[in-house]
């Protein structure tokens, strides 16, 4: 069983640069989201999708895009790194709220420094 | 912001010590949701919370939703060692957005 998977595990990159953070799941769930997580911040939302070609905002989404063009990816674009956006980043799927569930189910993280 | 204060942000106890920790928003919630993180992990889910009022328990962990959608709490019973690690509350709104507080960070002192 795969879950959640999330590629690169770690990254470094210079300020400027941009990347992508890949997420894939494998439970065909419908919704699927990109947090961070710093010291003492707890995990932050940044964007989040009900479905493919659906996304919206979170809490931090300044700096990051995303897209959703297939059930099973969420790909996370930083444009222009920053300093600022070193930190651990989770991918999480879940199913829908009308299913009566809330477990979202969480990738491994991606630790990315930016220097 | 987030909108989601959960406090203590840090518990030092000693083994054997029930604890309580809580989560308060001013916004309604249709589900609450806590979640465990160990070290170099992500979060588990610990209890899911689906109605108001509603009061579960797994294993030692004992948890419920608030009448007013606004708080949930949870209480672990007779702490042991692999307690450790820090505890999330979560609540997912009707759009299906789902936020996390900050976290309680337990400590068990030897």
């Amino acid at each position: 069983n795969a879950g959640v998977t999330q590629t690169p595990k770690f990254q470094v990159l210079k300020t400027g640069q941009s990347m992508t953070l890949q997420c894939a799941q494998d439970m065909n769930h419908e919704y699927m989201s990109w947090y961070r997580q710093d010291p003492g911040m707890g995990l932050r939302l940044i964007h989040y999708s009900v479905g493919a070609g659906i996304t919206d905002q979170g809490e931090v989404p300044n700096g990051y895009n995303v897209s959703r063009s297939t059930t099973e990816d969420f790909p996370l674009r930083l444009l222009s790194a920053a300093p600022s956006q070193t930190s651990v980043y989770f991918c999480a799927s879940s199913r829908r709220l009308i299913a009566n569930t809330g477990e979202l189910f969480f990738g491994e993280g991606s630790r990315l420094t930016v220097l | 912001g987030q909108q989601l204060n959960q406090s203590p942000q840090s518990m030092f106890i000693q083994e054997g010590e029930d604890v309580s920790m809580n989560c308060t928003s001013s916004s309604i919630f249709n589900t609450w949701l806590w979640y465990k993180q160990d070290p170099g992990e992500g979060p588990v889910l610990l209890i899911a919370l689906y109605k108001a009022g509603e009061l579960t328990s797994n294993g030692r962990l004992t948890a419920q939703f608030g009448i007013t959608r606004k708080d949930s709490f949870l209480n672990i019973s007779a702490s042991i060692p692999s307690d450790v690690g820090i505890y999330f509350c979560a609540g997912r709104k009707r759009d299906d957005k789902i936020i996390f507080g900050k976290g309680t960070r337990l400590h068990i002192l030897p």
